[in-house]
């Protein structure tokens, strides 16, 4: 079982309607979860991040956690086809710096 | 500069030769990392720096894989004797300590 699971998709949604991209992970010390989202050929680029159970809003996007079921979601409201990119979760384990990333969820917002 | 500055963006080596990617992170990150990215895949951790401290080297593939930061600031990953499969993007990243990750525009490294 791999540390972060991500679907790989792609995942198709139209514009306007919200995107929801789900994250699982194994090791119950995590305690730092993270989403960036990648485009083509760029780096990664810090979307979101959320430390405590429950829900973290900033603009269209909110991310979800809960850590009983180790689950980390991330939903994008009024989908724009600028969204359309790779969302790669990532999770940092207590006492430990270095981020763990899913495969990432290729997400396409159709016009 | 603003951002983590990665050099050089792209490099094509023959199987065999040497490479040595740098880093220049955002200024007073203490904290640095390099990752590499295969096509299609997540980032995978190489090793951590904490000023000149490499911490962490738990990820580097092989012994042909070295990293320093001499003076805590910039730093050089120098792969040696390339293999194909070490075609990868190779990203560093910097972060004041404990903080979110800031990652470069990464060097895409092609070895043929």
């Amino acid at each position: 079982q791999k540390e972060v699971e991500q679907n790989s998709g792609p995942l198709s949604v139209p514009e306007g309607a919200i995107a929801s991209l789900n994250c699982t992970y194994s090791d119950r010390g995590s305690q730092s979860f993270f989403w960036y989202r990648q485009y083509s050929g760029k780096s990664p680029e810090l979307i979101m991040s959320i430390y405590s159970n429950g829900d973290k809003e900033d603009g269209r996007f909110t991310a979800q956690l809960n850590k009983a079921s180790q689950y980390v979601s991330l939903l994008i409201r009024d989908s724009q086809p600028s969204d359309s990119a790779t969302y790669l979760c990532a999770v940092n384990i207590f006492g430990n710096e270095k981020l763990t990333f899913g495969t990432g969820t290729r997400l396409t917002i159709i016009p | 500069g603003a951002g983590v500055s990665q050099s050089p963006r792209y490099k094509v080596a023959k199987r065999g030769q040497d490479v040595a990617l740098r880093c220049d992170p955002i200024s007073g990150h203490v904290s640095l990392f390099w990752y590499q990215q295969a096509l299609g895949q997540g980032p995978e951790f190489l090793t951590y720096f904490q000023n000149e401290a490499q911490l962490d080297k738990s990820g580097l593939p092989s012994d042909r894989f070295f990293a320093e930061r001499p003076e805590g600031s910039v730093s050089t990953l120098k792969i040696q004797r390339t293999q194909q499969e070490d075609s990868a993007v190779y990203l560093c990243a910097s972060s004041l300590e404990g903080r979110v990750a800031f990652f470069g525009q990464g060097t895409r490294l092609t070895v043929v």
